[in-house]
């Protein structure tokens, strides 16, 4: 199935550092989502983005809308151990009652002391 | 704790086999959806259903089928088992078509 491009992959930071990830998509999305998840759990959301160029934040986390509706971005400032984690981005498309999401690939964020 | 409930939290059964997943939505919410989530993979879509009828579709096997109760719960049926099902399948709930909240998950193992 589709999935949309989530970069990087993994990352390796120190506490207190800033994270930065986006996920790109070939196609328009009308909301981008910003989830993370942790070992055996279901995904927790973060933010929700529901216009193109919004910028909205979550306490350290910021994530923004891409003005093309093709892309994300989410940024963490100083990070903490308990940022430890799986974060997936989704972008969905609402038709009437119908929608779905389309997960992105996944960055593994690891937060050394 | 998001709402949403799951059961089983996991299940192991053996190749060949039928499993049947439950989810109960959070309250108020109409639509429910379901995600396979593969070792190491992001979550794919499968279905979801909103107020009893099917309503999307995605990546859904046609060994698998789901349903929505008039009380809303909803039941991801899995049949004829072959070890690559072995995932974790998520239930996510929303109002409509609105933001999605998952569950715990339930582990499948087919072995």
């Amino acid at each position: 199935g589709q999935q949309l491009n989530q970069s990087p992959q993994s990352m390796f930071i120190q506490e207190g550092e800033d994270v930065s990830m986006n996920c790109t998509s070939s196609s328009i999305f009308n909301t981008w989502l910003w989830y993370k998840q942790d070992p055996g759990e279901g995904p927790v959301l973060l933010i929700a983005l529901y216009k193109a160029g919004e910028l909205t934040s979550n306490g350290r986390l910021t994530a923004q809308f891409g003005i093309t509706r093709k892309d994300s971005f989410l940024n963490i400032s100083a990070s903490i151990p308990s940022d430890v984690g799986i974060y997936f981005c989704a972008g969905q498309r609402e038709t009437g009652t119908a929608s779905k999401l389309t997960f992105g690939t996944g960055t593994r964020l690891q937060v050394t002391l | 704790d998001s709402g949403v409930t799951q059961t089983p939290k996991h299940l192991i059964t053996a190749t060949g086999q039928r499993v049947t997943l439950r989810c109960s939505p959070r309250s108020g919410d109409l639509s429910v959806y379901w995600y396979q989530q593969s070792l190491d993979q992001g979550l794919q879509f499968l279905i979801q259903y909103y107020n009893g009828e099917e309503r999307a579709k995605g990546n859904i096997l046609e060994r698998f089928s789901a349903q929505q109760f008039p009380d809303l719960h909803s039941e991801l049926n899995l049949s004829s088992l072959e070890l690559g099902d072995s995932a974790l399948y998520f239930c996510a709930s929303s109002v409509a078509q609105e933001t999605q909240y998952f569950g715990p998950g339930t582990r499948l193992l087919v072995l």
